[in-house]
């Protein structure tokens, strides 16, 4: 069973479309996040919640929008997507915050066109 | 949670020898955690340091965290080619503020 799962695994659209990626993990932690990693492999949170409250939202564009409807479920929903959107987009999971192990989802590679 | 600096940020290294990746902070850290990316995948939890000079050892790596807790290290011993990868070193502060990584490449 996979912990951490995130659908869709590969992502090509125009720029300018609307695309959503969705992510669930069974492993019961309350704390879920959406890492976005670059070309250059940099690693960079976007957001954080923390059962369905958003604690953490870093300088990203409100092009992009986190939703969850219920612990489980953090889904990243992006308007009018630009070139620079391209990115492989990290979903994690933790059982609280500070010094806890965090889960990664496989990634969900988003090309845009 | 504080941006970490790695170095280097690529090693090449031969199969069998040792190296060692570091991690480097400005602030004192409350913890550092060690990630493992292997190329195409997702980042994998490795360790946790959370006291002063702690050292830690998974068979043939050993996390170091330093006196001051403002860095910290992973040395590999005898390399193989299933180290490679990329390593990632990240205080968690109630999110991972992650370095840069570094890359490593194996030669058989």
């Amino acid at each position: 069973d996979t912990a951490v799962s995130q659908t869709p695994k590969y992502l090509v659209t125009q720029m300018g479309n609307d695309k959503s990626i969705k992510c669930e993990q069974n492993l019961g932690h309350d704390t879920m996040y959406w890492y976005k990693q670059d070309s250059k492999k940099f690693l960079k949170i976007m957001f954080s919640y923390n059962n369905k409250e958003l604690i953490i939202n870093e300088t990203v564009p409100n092009r992009f929008s986190p939703k969850s409807p219920d612990k489980a479920h953090l889904n990243l929903h992006i308007n009018s997507l630009e070139l620079g959107d391209s990115a492989v987009y990290f979903c994690a999971s933790s059982q609280g915050g500070q010094g806890n192990t965090i889960y990664f989802g496989e990634g969900s590679w988003l090309t845009v066109v | 949670g504080q941006q970490v600096m790695q170095i280097p940020q690529y090693q090449h290294v031969q199969e069998g020898e040792d190296f060692t990746t570091y991690c480097n902070s400005s602030t004192t850290l409350s913890n550092i955690q060690w990630y493992k990316q292997r190329p195409g995948g997702h980042p994998v939890f490795l360790i946790q340091l959370v006291k002063s000079g702690e050292v830690k050892k998974q068979k043939r790596l050993t996390f170091q965290f330093g006196e001051a807790k403002k860095n910290s290290s992973l040395h590999i011993t005898a390399t193989q080619t299933t180290d490679v990868g990329t390593y990632f070193c990240a205080e968690n502060d109630y999110k991972l503020s992650f370095g840069a990584g570094t890359t490593v490449t194996v030669r058989a």
